[in-house]
């Protein structure tokens, strides 16, 4: 079965510094991987998806995330942190074939940004 | 613009009194999900829609119904609802085709609240 680890809970950085969310898979076959940010009260909004095409994925927002299947890895970046960027993240993985785009999700990392 | 919906927002119902939440897309997907996602963790999934097939979660409550009686409408049903049942609930679609993998698109979500 595939799945997803997020490492850390709640990551805090201040204004203008780097942003890195952890998230690493766990699957026999490179699957696909997405991560989605939730605001309170909000659904979930794709921020960008990994589909074995470009190792290095950008998405909105200034966000981008980097496959890399020797550490099984998809971590997420922004090199500049914004007060609108204090959200919920989650990296989801969903399996090439068979899986009807079912999504399994980690459990999370809560981002805040301080001045 | 094209959109998933979700109503109510917010519905609040009484312990043991049937509550129903209603999704509808523009987006002339043919899969849809619903998802329930408790406080602080991660959405978890509790059936899909594959055009008109139903596919249920082995863990999914026999308490969870769930009705689509078109491609742009789908329903969940709470038969029963208990204070644990309390939660966002999301509703998302995606495309489908054999071989590929499509990202999902979420509903704002409702909110449930049981007294």
């Amino acid at each position: 079965a595939q799945s997803v680890t997020q490492l850390g809970s709640h990551v805090s950085v201040s204004e203008g510094a780097l942003v890195l969310l952890r998230c690493n898979y766990s699957s026999s076959v490179p699957p696909y991987l997405f991560w989605y940010v939730q605001y309170p009260n909000q659904g979930l909004q794709l921020l960008l998806k990994y589909t074995s095409a470009a190792t290095l994925v950008k998405g909105i927002n200034g966000f981008e995330a980097e496959f890399k299947k020797s550490e099984t890895s998809f971590h997420l970046t922004k090199p500049s942190a914004h007060m609108s960027d204090a959200a919920e993240y989650f990296c989801a993985v969903s399996p090439i074939t068979g899986g009807g785009n079912k999504l399994t999700f980690g459990t999370g990392t809560q981002l805040k940004v301080e001045l | 613009d094209a959109m998933v919906i979700q109503n109510p927002r917010y519905q609040v119902t009484q312990f043991g009194k049937p509550v129903t939440l209603s999704c509808s897309q523009t987006l002339n997907h043919n899969v849809m999900y619903w998802y329930q996602q408790k406080s602080s963790q991660a959405p978890k999934l509790l059936f899909h829609y594959y055009d008109k097939d139903f596919n249920n979660e082995a863990d999914t409550p026999d308490n969870f119904q769930s009705r689509r009686p078109n491609t742009s409408f789908c329903f969940l049903d709470i038969r029963s609802p208990g204070l644990g049942d309390a939660a966002m609930y999301l509703c998302a679609t995606s495309r489908t085709h054999t071989g590929t993998t499509y990202e999902q698109y979420f509903g704002p979500g409702t909110r449930l609240t049981v007294t």
